[in-house]
């Protein structure tokens, strides 16, 4: 069981809008600590997808966005594509486990 | 341009030991924060170890006391030294550029290397 909980799997038809939760605890996510999220294509390494919450690195499409409230956040994908079927994690830092992981949510596009 | 390069990994028996390296180049190893993650065959990500510029270590209970992170700044390369492996030591080991915001402990792992992996059986 990951300390960081998100859905084994989501899906979407293509041009729809897709969220992905991370619900964490008073020990992580609701202690403050930022929230990142990890986009795995199949067969290949994570990249990193957002940063600090809701920051994009260089290169990431804004179709792509994530927010934090409370001991939760989510990561929003709109415009679907097929290329977006891939694996997503959140990350963030655990006062008793230090860097932790949610399990990871597989993305069907339909 | 970042990369890293792991290698060392391969079948291992249990109680075993392995180094893998991760060769960097594009940035220098000794200058960042530098992570080890792995992923189980089939399974999800788990952070391992991770070296802070000015040379503190931390790591996962799940390998404390077993594993040990470390770095040659004159060959810009990043290590992990694993001993008494098990067979849920079994996993492909990625190793990342961390980075981080305000805090120390808001790391994210900005770059990855294509992992190296690590098979614990008899």
């Amino acid at each position: 069981q990951s300390v960081l909980t998100q859905p084994p799997s989501v899906s979407g038809a293509p041009g729809q809008r897709v969220t992905i939760s991370c619900t964490g605890s008073s020990s992580n996510i609701g202690a403050g600590y930022d929230v990142h999220w990890y986009q795995q294509l199949p067969g290949t390494a994570p990249k990193l997808l957002i940063y600090g919450n809701s920051n994009r690195p260089s290169g990431v499409p804004d179709r792509f966005s994530g927010s934090k409230s409370g001991t939760s956040a989510s990561l929003a994908i709109t415009g679907l594509q097929a290329e977006d079927e891939a694996d997503y994690y959140c990350q963030s830092y655990d006062s008793s486990l230090n860097w932790v992981f949610g399990g990871g949510t597989k993305l069907t596009v339909l | 341009e970042v990369q890293l390069v792991e290698t060392g990994g391969g079948l291992i028996q249990p109680g075993g030991s392995l180094r893998l390296s991760c060769a960097a180049s594009g940035f220098t190893v000794s200058s960042n924060y530098m992570s080890w993650v792995r992923q189980a065959p089939g399974k999800g990500l788990e952070w391992v170890s991770v070296i802070y510029s000015g040379g503190s270590t931390y790591y996962a209970d799940s390998v404390k006391g077993r594993f040990t992170i470390s770095r040659d700044n004159s060959k810009n390369t990043l290590y992990l030294q694993m001993n008494s492996l098990r067979a849920e030591d079994t996993a492909v080991y990625y190793c990342a550029r961390s980075n981080y915001g305000d805090y120390e402990n808001d790391l994210t792992f900005d770059y990855w290397g294509q992992g190296t992996l690590v098979t614990v059986s008899s």
